[in-house]
């Protein structure tokens, strides 16, 4: 079983419409997770961290953490042509810095 | 603030050489984490230094090593490089433990 999972996609969705990205990892005692962002060509970019069972919003972004189920999700509202990218989920097992990645979801918005 | 600043962008090298990559992290970043990033493998992890010391490794041969200096400059090494360690090799830097990263704009290694 892969230390981080994500649905490869691609995910296609109107502009406009909320994107929902989904990650399972395997370490249950993990204590922080973070979306990235990366564009292609580009190096992958911090957009939103978590650390509670429950929701964080940031702007358009919104992080859903469910500890119990393993589970974090990240929801784009309205979302923009700006927002296609290849999204990845990371979780930090051990809180030891070591953190790992899931395979990334590429999303693309559609004018 | 300047960036994570990785060293150089692009190198090409035969098989069976090494290769050394740089990377300086932002000022007052004092964990520096590597990554090995393929279409196929996604983000490996490679190490991570945090006051010159290496705190956590991934699974890689011993031919992948690093450094961290007192300035928290950091390098890697690939000694006897094969044709699959062609890659992007990511340096991301972070204040410590459970924070994000700041990755830099990467070495795209070539292995001919």
């Amino acid at each position: 079983q892969k230390e981080v999972e994500q649905n490869s996609g691609p995910l296609s969705v109107p502009e406009g419409a909320i994107a929902s990205l989904n990650c399972t990892y395997s370490d249950r005692g993990s204590q922080s997770f973070f979306w990235y962002r990366q564009y292609s060509g580009k190096s992958p970019e911090l957009i939103m961290s978590i650390y509670s069972n429950g929701d964080k919003e940031d702007g358009r972004f919104t992080a859903q953490l469910n500890k119990a189920s393993q589970y974090v999700s990240l929801l784009i509202r309205d979302s923009q042509p700006s927002d296609s990218a290849t999204y990845l989920c990371a979780v930090n097992p051990n809180n030891n810095n070591d953190m790992r990645f899931g395979a990334g979801t590429r999303l693309t918005v559609k004018p | 603030k300047a960036g994570v600043t990785q060293t150089p962008r692009y190198l090409i090298k035969t098989r069976g050489q090494q290769v050394t990559l740089s990377c300086s992290p932002i000022s007052g970043h004092r964990s520096v984490s590597w990554y090995q990033q393929t279409p196929g493998q996604g983000l490996q992890f490679l190490f991570e230094y945090f006051s010159e010391t290496q705190r956590n490794k991934g699974n890689f041969p011993g031919r992948f090593s690093g450094r961290q200096f007192s300035n928290s400059r950091s390098e890697m090494n690939v000694s006897t490089l094969e044709l699959g360690d062609s890659a992007l090799y990511l340096c991301a830097s972070s204040l410590g433990q459970s924070q994000g990263y700041t990755f830099g704009s990467g070495t795209r290694l070539t292995v001919v």
